[in-house]
């Protein structure tokens, strides 16, 4: 059974603050992904990785950055938290193109 | 990039009608269309997903229909249950290895 585990569920920073959120799955998959959740915007896709040390900027990937140091570890990093970016992210892997997507439980982040 | 465009963004139905939710897609090359529900709270999961190959897939309740002519896959949902409340996304495929979802459809059941 595929697990994709985020590091938290609920998050408050402070504007300015450097966050990190991290996911971890165990499934070898090659490819994970970040979200962002807002109502009625549906899953914004911030960045993405298809291979250790490899990424690529989704729709969104303004204010944030990522790292892929080990193939089943995949981290968000916010450099200077601002109150627009309270939201749920999401983290989800995938072992290819045409393939089920899991996600993680979310993590709730409030900027204050 | 995909485009994939997702309606109604909200549907009410009463208990035991029929629900449908349509994506468009625009990748012709695309060959895989997944649908995911997400209950409050809870993270999205894969429900029905159908291949190029096939027009139509049945899971009990649910159906996926596919028009690869008019680029366009759809949601079925037959006698609609109060469990059924939740938010459904399509996914569009692209040969880009990013994952594009739609912008989401909330499903109320009212019993």
């Amino acid at each position: 059974d595929v697990k994709v585990t985020q590091s938290s569920r609920y998050l408050v920073k402070r504007t300015g603050e450097k966050v990190f959120l991290e996911c971890v799955q165990d499934m070898d998959h090659e490819n994970m992904f970040w979200y962002r959740q807002d109502p009625g915007l549906g899953l914004r896709l911030i960045y993405f990785s298809y291979d250790v040390k490899m990424k690529e900027k989704g729709d969104i990937p303004e204010g944030y950055s990522v790292s892929r140091e080990k193939k089943e570890r995949f981290s968000l990093i916010l450099e200077s938290a601002s109150t627009n970016q309270t939201s749920m992210y999401l983290c989800a892997s995938s072992d290819g193109r045409n393939t089920e997507a899991f996600f993680g439980q979310g993590t709730r982040l409030t900027v204050v | 990039g995909e485009n994939v465009e997702q309606h109604p963004s909200t549907l009410s139905v009463q208990e035991g009608d029929s629900a449908v939710i349509k994506c468009t897609y625009s990748d012709s090359a695309s060959n895989y269309f997944p649908w995911y529900k997400q209950e409050l709270g809870k993270r999205p999961q894969l429900i029905i997903d159908i291949r190029s190959n096939v027009g139509e897939k049945k899971d009990q309740r649910i159906a996926v229909t596919l028009n690869k002519t008019a680029k366009h896959f759809s949601l079925h949902i037959t006698e609609t249950q109060p469990e059924d409340s939740a938010v459904y996304f399509c996914r569009g495929d692209t040969g880009r290895r990013a994952l594009t979802f739609g912008s989401g459809t909330r499903l109320q059941v009212q019993p």
